[in-house]
C-alpha cells in the first residue's frame, strides 16, 4: 500500500491568511492525487483532482500543485467558510488511501 | 439534481450482517464507477471499496477482504455494500461515492468527485 503523510494535522490561521498543506507519498503517484474538504457533521467535497486541476464550482482561491510524491494544497487568502478539514487522497493504485486530515481552525 | 442517498445503517451486534444501500440519481448510473468511503467517530477518512460501472471489477481494503461485498443493480440506479462478521472497528459512518475517470498517459483511474451523506453503522453489543 502507498503510505501517505499530511502535514500538518492542525493549523491555525486567520481570515485573509494564505495557507499551505502538504502531502507526501512513500512512492511516485504521477498527479492521481484529489484534495477534498469536509466540514463538521457533513460529507467530504471534491476540491482538487489530477494534483492541480479545479473542480467545477471551487473558489480559485483554491490550487494545487505538485507530482510524483511531493503535493501541496494552498488556500490563497482564507475565508471563513473555509475553517474545515482537508484530505488528500491517492488514487494511483488500489488500496486508495488518505491522508491523516489537517484541520484548519480560527487562529 | 446529482445525488446520492445512503440507507440500512443501524445498530448491530458483534458478528452479525448489514445491507447498505446506496440510491443514486440524476446521472447515468451504469457509466460510473462506484465506491464506499467510512468514518469512524473523530477520525479519517478510510476507503472500503470499489466497484465498475459494469459490476465486473471489484476492490476492497484489506480490512474489509472476505467480509464486505460490493455490488451494483444497474437497473434500480442502486450500489450495495453487504457486511458479514462485523466488528466493532467497523463502527463508522458509511458514505457512497460516485466516481469520475482520470485518464494520464497510458494509465487510468477514477476519483470521487461527488459523495452521498452517509448511514451511520454502529458495532456493538
Amino acid at each position: 500500500a502507498i503510505w501517505m503523510t499530511q502535514s500538518p494535522s492542525l493549523l491555525s490561521a486567520s481570515t485573509g491568511d494564505r495557507v499551505t498543506i502538504s502531502c507526501r507519498m512513500s512512492q511516485g503517484i504521477s498527479s492521481y492525487l484529489a484534495w477534498y474538504q469536509q466540514k463538521p457533521g457533513k460529507a467530504p467535497e471534491l476540491l482538487i483532482y489530477a494534483a492541480s486541476t479545479l473542480q467545477s464550482g471551487v473558489p480559485s482561491r483554491f490550487s494545487g500543485s505538485g507530482s510524483g510524491t511531493d503535493f501541496t494544497l494552498t488556500i490563497s487568502c482564507l475565508q471563513s467558510e473555509d475553517f474545515a478539514t482537508y484530505y488528500c487522497q491517492q488514487y494511483y493504485s488500489f488500496p486508495w488511501t488518505f491522508g491523516q486530515g489537517t484541520k484548519v481552525e480560527i487562529k | 439534481e446529482v445525488q446520492l442517498v445512503e440507507s440500512g445503517g443501524g445498530l448491530v451486534q458483534p458478528g452479525g450482517s448489514l445491507r447498505l444501500s446506496c440510491a443514486a440519481s440524476g446521472f447515468t448510473f451504469s457509466s460510473y464507477a462506484m465506491s464506499w468511503v467510512r468514518q469512524a467517530p473523530g477520525k479519517g477518512l478510510e476507503w472500503v471499496s470499489a466497484i465498475s460501472g459494469s459490476g465486473g471489477s471489484t476492490y476492497y481494503a484489506d480490512s474489509v477482504k472476505g467480509r464486505f461485498t460490493i455490488s451494483r443493480d444497474n437497473s434500480k440506479n442502486t450500489l450495495y455494500l453487504q457486511m458479514n462478521s462485523l466488528r466493532a472497528e467497523d463502527t463508522a459512518v458509511y458514505y457512497c461515492a460516485k466516481t469520475s475517470p482520470y485518464y494520464y498517459g497510458s494509465g487510468s483511474s477514477w476519483y470521487f468527485d461527488l459523495w452521498g451523506r452517509g448511514t451511520l453503522v454502529t458495532v456493538s453489543s
